[in-house]
This record gives C-alpha cells, sequence and structure tokens, in this order.
C-alpha cells in the first residue's frame, strides 16, 4: 500500500480538462516538494512537473501541478491522445526517510 | 547528451544475486546523486536507494535495506545496485535515475531506459 494515494484511473475526451489527485501526509506532502512523472506504454518514466508547478522544457503548458496542505494535483487541459499514460507523484518523505510514489494513475482518452 | 546507459536482462534462480550497471556519460558524474527504481509487473514505482557520485555516501529504502547494494565507480562513472537472496517478487524492471533540483526534491530528469530481471 503506497504512503501516497492516487486514484487508479482518469479519462477523458480530446480536449476535455482530467485532474489527477495525489494524497500524502505531513511528513511527504506536507513539507516536500511533489514531483509528476509520466510513462507511457511500459517505457521509462518522464518528468512533466517538478517544484509542484515546474514544467520541464518540452512539456506544454496545458499540464499545470498545484499543492494544497497534503496534497497535489495535476491538471491537464486539452486533453490530447498523446497524453494517455500512467501518471505517477513522488516526494520525499522525511518520517521514513525515503523516496515515495503514488501508485499511479491510468490515464485513458477516449 | 545525457546518458544512462544499464546493463542487459538477466535469469536469475531464486536465492541467487544479480549485480545491474547503470553507465552515466554527458555530464559530470560527481555532481548529482543515481538513484534506483523499481517496477514490478503491472505495478507502480518503488524507490528502492540512492548513492552520491562524489562521495559513494549511499541511503536505502526500509523495505529493501540490508538485501540491496548500492555503489559506484568514479572514474568509470557507473553505479551499481546488486540485489541478494533474490525471489520470485524481485521480478521487474529495474531503472537508474539521475536525481536533480535542490536537497528533497524527489525528481529524477534522466532515466536509463530499464533492466529487466526474472526470478524463476
Amino acid at each position: 500500500q503506497s504512503v501516497l494515494t492516487q486514484p487508479p484511473s482518469a479519462s477523458g475526451t480530446p480536449g476535455q480538462r482530467v485532474t489527477i489527485s495525489c494524497s500524502g501526509g505531513n511528513s511527504n506532502i506536507g513539507r516536500n516538494q511533489v514531483t509528476w512523472y509520466q510513462q507511457v506504454s511500459g517505457g521509462a518514466p518522464k518528468v512533466v512537473m517538478f517544484g509542484e508547478d515546474q514544467r520541464p522544457s518540452g512539456v506544454p503548458d496545458r499540464f499545470v501541478g498545484s499543492r494544497s496542505g497534503t496534497s497535489a494535483s495535476l491538471a491537464i487541459s486539452g486533453l490530447h491522445s498523446e497524453d494517455e499514460g500512467d501518471y505517477f507523484c513522488a516526494v520525499w518523505d522525511n518520517s521514513l526517510n525515503e523516496g515515495v510514489f503514488g501508485g499511479g494513475t491510468k490515464l485513458t482518452v477516449l | 547528451q545525457i546518458l544512462l546507459v544499464q546493463s542487459g536482462a538477466e535469469v536469475k534462480k531464486p536465492g541467487a544475486s544479480v549485480k545491474v550497471s547503470c553507465k552515466a556519460s554527458g555530464y559530470i558524474f560527481t555532481d548529482y546523486t543515481i538513484h534506483w527504481v523499481r517496477q514490478a509487473p503491472g505495478q507502480g514505482l518503488e524507490w528502492m536507494g540512492m548513492i552520491q557520485g562524489d562521495t559513494g555516501d549511499t541511503q536505502y529504502s526500509q523495505r529493501f535495506q540490508g538485501r540491496v547494494t548500492i555503489t559506484r565507480d568514479k572514474i568509470a562513472t557507473t553505479a551499481y545496485l546488486e540485489v541478494s537472496s533474490l525471489k520470485s517478487e524481485d521480478t521487474g524492471v529495474y531503472y537508474c535515475a539521475r536525481r536533480f533540483g535542490p536537497p528533497h526534491y524527489f525528481a529524477f530528469d534522466v532515466w536509463g531506459l530499464g533492466t529487466t530481471v526474472v526470478v524463476s
């Protein structure tokens, strides 16, 4: 069971907006900044958001990250088919003194 | 071009050990930490541990403490992950990744392609 809780699935049609949530606690999301990864077709994960709301170059501004208290979220607007994949939140946990990942959310573009 | 190139797939018997390598190139190896992340078939990502490129200091997930050893060779700019007493549940893809950003940023900007380990 993951320290960080994500919904197992999310979906939307092209052009729609979807939000993926990540719930944690005071020792992880409440203290440190969250990173979001996208994994497509079992390949290596790719960072799409870090420092909660910073996008690496090449990631479109349709991707927006935010945090409130002990929860974080990744919003994707104007859904494209290439946004399909698994999304994982990740953060350092100060109590466990280790990195933790959410269980992942499978995003389907209908 | 910044790359992490991992060693090839392995098939091991239960109880055996496996050692996976991760060759870094295109950046100053000692400026970054290398982390190892495991993904079991159809499952999520699990952090296993990390090594400082300069000092060689390590830190391990409690889940893998005692059964996992991470080392590095500064000259060869290569990190290694060794897992001992393998069980069928250790089957999966093992990734190395480079961490970036301030301390406690759990963010990896470069990943290896992964090494598949099958324990059977």
